[in-house]
């Protein structure tokens, strides 16, 4: 069954970047990788999303592997509004498969 | 202010009595879907809609029924709501260009329990 992998959870220190893995082996030529987070049980909020090449926005950067089987969301300098739910989704035509994400705590 | 809404926000109900929750947007966006969450499953797509009266089953369709008679509006019906139902359920919309989803607007979630 084709999804993404995410770890459960992790911790990361005031500050410091938060780098959050995601492996989509099975991912389709034309599906993008997205990323969301949820803090508490609000709806998910968009942060940034990439096919191919790595990008970044003013939330995170989005380092994609070049055989696109897995890619890494960075928070370069994690705060503690950052603690949330992260999921890796791959969104393509039509559906849009989310995993059960990675809970980010960030630390004082 | 661009925004998806659901009504209502808090639901308790019995066992087979039919209810209806509501989305609507306000940013004309093409593409809709419904989403359900639970504990340790994370957010499980129910149906999507990708324009007016298009609509598709998601991962977890039994038991709902939706519509799409206008673009803004998208509700989700529970004809005999069952206890395993109770969920987080979240609404989302995104524009629909070039054959592939853009980046999703969620709703504010409903809380509905079925007793």
């Amino acid at each position: 069954d084709a999804k993404t992998t995410q770890p459960p959870s992790m911790d990361c220190a005031e500050g410091r970047a938060a780098n959050l893995p995601c492996n989509h082996s099975t991912i389709s030529g034309n599906e993008y990788v997205y990323w969301y987070r949820q803090i508490h049980s609000q709806g998910p909020q968009y942060i940034i999303h990439g096919l191919k090449n790595n990008e970044t926005n003013e939330m995170a950067s989005l380092i994609i592997t070049e055989d696109r089987k897995s890619s890494t969301l960075i928070l370069p300098h994690a705060t503690l509004r950052d603690t949330a739910v992260y999921y890796c989704i791959r969104a393509g035509n039509e559906k849009l498969t989310f995993g059960t994400g990675t809970r980010l705590t960030i630390i004082p | 202010e661009a925004q998806v809404t659901q009504n209502p926000r808090y639901l308790i109900t019995v066992t087979g009595k039919k209810l209806t929750v509501t989305c609507s947007q306000n940013m004309n966006h093409e593409y809709m879907s419904w989403y359900r969450q639970d504990p340790g499953l994370g957010l499980r797509q129910i149906y999507y809609s990708m324009n007016v009266e298009v609509t598709d089953k998601g991962d977890v369709p039994e038991g709902y029924k939706v519509s799409r008679k206008e673009k803004r509006n998208f509700p989700l019906i529970l004809e005999s709501p069952s206890p395993n139902q109770t969920s987080l359920y979240f609404c989302a919309s995104s524009p629909y260009l070039r054959g592939l989803q853009e980046t999703q607007y969620f709703g504010p979630g409903t809380r509905l329990l079925v007793l």
